[in-house]
């Protein structure tokens, strides 16, 4: 079946390191997605990884695949009260163009 | 690029009224784009996928003439709820499926809030 499970809550100070993980149950996924919604808005694609990928980076984030125990994560260098949002890993089953979405984690910047 | 609207972003209605929620990718052509619900502190729920031309496909659960769904160009889609009651009070949000190849590319609107009084 498909299931994404993501914990539902991060506070980290502002400049830390921010890491969020993901687990995923469908090893038939092409490409894993993060997606940003920030309060009262609509979901922001951050980056994506292809299933044959194990690291990419993309400026201040960095997307670990791990395809062997299907996990996921995102990690947010340097990070700031402006990534204060709800962070969605989402995975694409079978390529059938829909999406399945993890619950979110809430990520809370302090300064 | 990779633009997608919604229209209007808030809408207060009153029980038993339809309520027409607009979805349009700005720049770019979409013949599929989707409809989610999403509940407070919750992820989003897939409701159904809009195909250009063709009847919308609509997930377990979700009934078909209650959510009224028309993709009549391939940059326009519209959600219809019929006969608003209060437990269709929700945020609505549509995607645009971006012409990108094999790559499953959905850019997100910003999200319609629907209370029903």
């Amino acid at each position: 079946g498909e299931d994404v499970e993501q914990s539902l809550f991060l506070s980290v100070r502002e400049g830390d390191s921010s890491v969020i993980n993901c687990t995923y149950t469908d090893s038939s996924s092409t490409y894993l997605y993060w997606y940003k919604q920030e309060p009262g808005a609509g979901l922001q694609l951050l980056t994506y990884i292809f299933s044959n990928m194990d690291m990419k980076q993309d400026q201040r984030l960095t997307v670990l695949l791990n395809k062997k125990d299907k996990h996921l994560s995102l990690r947010i260098a340097d990070t700031q009260t402006g990534d204060s949002a709800i962070y969605f890993c989402a995975e694409d089953p079978g390529g059938y163009s829909t999406l399945t979405f993890g619950k979110g984690t809430m990520l809370l910047v302090s300064p | 690029g990779a633009v997608v609207s919604q229209h209007p972003s808030r809408v207060i209605c009153k029980s038993g009224t339809s309520v027409k929620i607009e979805c349009r990718s700005l720049d770019f052509q979409a013949t599929t784009m989707f409809w989610y619900r999403q509940f407070p502190k919750q992820s989003l729920m897939l409701m159904a996928t809009s195909n250009e031309g063709s009847k919308a496909t609509y997930e377990q659960g979700v009934e078909k003439d209650k959510f009224l769904i028309n993709h009549a160009s391939l940059t326009l889609s519209t959600l219809t709820v019929t006969s608003a009651h209060p437990e269709d009070s929700s945020f609505y949000i549509c995607s645009a499926l971006y012409p990108s190849g094999s790559r499953n590319e959905q850019y997100f609107g910003p999200g319609t809030r629907l209370t029903v009084t």
